[in-house]
């Protein structure tokens, strides 16, 4: 089945710094990718949606300065917290989704990175 | 906001009864899924159901939809410990974007 592999996992860094998370694609193309974030016993809020080669669209509320996205290649979408304060601690998720006919793979999910900032 | 809502928000049973969660969102869907996460993890699709259908069953999960309440709900039979996790119903109004409910709490106490 379709896999998104999610890096890092955790990751600690301290305030002011910036923050990478990776997303990928394994066996399929990602032509859509969606960030989510969720705070501890809460839902998952979407923060933006990026097409494949195209700028990312963003939720109401959600700063693209802060939060940048990049979705250069159907495999690959990163979402980079620029400037972290501790604020921003929490668990970051993707989901990719394919658009190609033919075939579903609905919403594939990564495994989630959980960010502290300190 | 699109996020739909779910209840109850915390659910606590005793393994071997059976758990429902409802979900009601508030645009009109092409469709509806359901997915689990436990706790701190990533989420784990279990069902789908289109708009066009109004059960779906998966071992023991029955996902009912009704598209005029704009409501579906989950029923997990035969619970066990292992389902212990938060559920939560999302919905692709657009086909563009993704909602979550505000998701269910289910502990299954063994």
């Amino acid at each position: 089945g379709a896999v998104v592999s999610q890096h890092p996992s955790w990751v600690i860094c301290k305030s002011g710094t910036s923050v990478k998370i990776e997303c990928r694609s394994l066996d399929f193309q990602a032509t859509t990718m969606f960030w989510y974030r969720q705070f501890p016993k809460q839902s998952l809020m979407l923060m933006a949606t990026s097409n494949e080669g195209s700028k990312a669209t963003y939720e109401q509320g959600v700063e693209k300065d802060k939060f940048l996205i990049n979705h250069a290649s159907l495999t690959l979408s990163t979402l980079t917290v620029t400037s972290a304060h501790p604020e921003d601690s929490s668990f970051y998720i993707c989901s990719a989704r394919s658009n190609r006919k033919g075939r579903w793979y609905g919403y594939t999910f990564g495994s989630g990175t959980r960010l502290t900032v300190v | 906001s699109q996020q739909g809502e779910e209840d109850p928000q915390a659910l606590s049973i005793q393994e071997g009864e059976n758990a429902t969660m409802n979900c009601s969102y508030k645009t009109s869907i092409n469709n509806l899924q359901w997915y689990r996460q436990n706790s701190g993890r990533g989420l784990v699709h279990l069902i789908l159901i289109r708009s066009n259908e109004r059960e779906k069953h998966s071992g023991r999960l029955r996902v009912t939809l009704d598209t005029s309440k704009k409501s579906s709900s989950l029923l997990i039979t035969a619970s066990r410990a292992a389902d212990t996790a938060s559920y939560f119903c999302a919905t692709d109004p657009t086909g563009n974007q993704f909602y979550f409910g505000t998701g269910t709490s289910l502990t299954v106490i063994p």
